[in-house]
């Protein structure tokens, strides 16, 4: 079945450092969400990437697609603690919706 | 706060008894899906639920099941519990079809020993 791989699994950044986190798919995809779970939360939609190539912002947080639409990118620019969580991709079912996560990647951030 | 409730939020069963757990959906959402979240991992599409249907399944077994009522809120029932049903419950309440975003409950931690 279609499986999504995120890399890395865990990353720790001091305050202020960038961080990227990446989403790949061996099929085309019709589309990419991405979710931020904090610890002991639920997991929040954070946005939904549609378009080959297409680029979206959000204050610090930059979400890319791919031209093959295969792989997607978060990038948070000066993480800050408030960043932390696990951030999962995964895509919408065209018919119903369904998602499927990646295994997410878990940020840390030390002040 | 998505709107989205769940209960319980906590639970201990032991293995071999059954489970139920609900969700109220968002006001105005039709669809509810439900996964199931391990511990350091993604969680995983157990099922989804529209028009008080089944409309899709994940890779679970038999033993989980569910319903939908009129009012759109739904169960998941778990029978035969097992050690590894452990997990985080996580139910998300949509719009039916693509191009929508999830809304997701606060969960159900189930603890089966």
């Amino acid at each position: 079945g279609q499986q999504v791989m995120q890399i890395p699994q865990y990353q720790h950044v001091q305050e202020g450092e960038d961080f990227t986190t990446y989403c790949n798919s061996s099929t085309t995809l019709s589309n990419i969400q991405w979710y931020k779970q904090r610890p002991g939360g639920h997991p929040v939609f954070l946005i939904q990437l549609v378009k080959s190539g297409e680029v979206k912002k959000q204050k610090r947080l930059t979400f890319q697609f791919g031209e093959a639409k295969k792989n997607s990118s978060l990038h948070i620019t000066a993480t800050q603690t408030t960043d932390v969580g696990t951030y999962f991709c995964g895509p919408s079912s065209s018919n119903t919706g369904k998602l499927i996560f990646g295994q997410g990647t878990t940020l840390q951030v030390k002040p | 706060e998505t709107g989205v409730t769940q209960s319980p939020t906590h639970l201990i069963k032991t293995r071999g008894q059954q489970v139920t757990l609900r969700c109220s959906s968002q006001s105005g959402h039709n669809t509810v899906s439900w996964y199931q979240q391990a511990l350091g991992q993604g969680p995983q599409f157990i099922f989804q639920y529209y028009r008080e249907e089944e409309n899709g399944r994940g890779n679970f077994p038999p033993r989980f099941s569910g319903l939908q009522f009129p009012n759109y809120s739904s169960e998941l029932n778990v029978n035969a519990l097992e050690l590894d049903d452990s997990a985080l419950y996580l139910c998300a309440s949509s719009f039916q079809g693509a191009n929508t975003e999830a809304f997701f409950g606060q969960g159900t931690r189930l603890t089966v020993v």
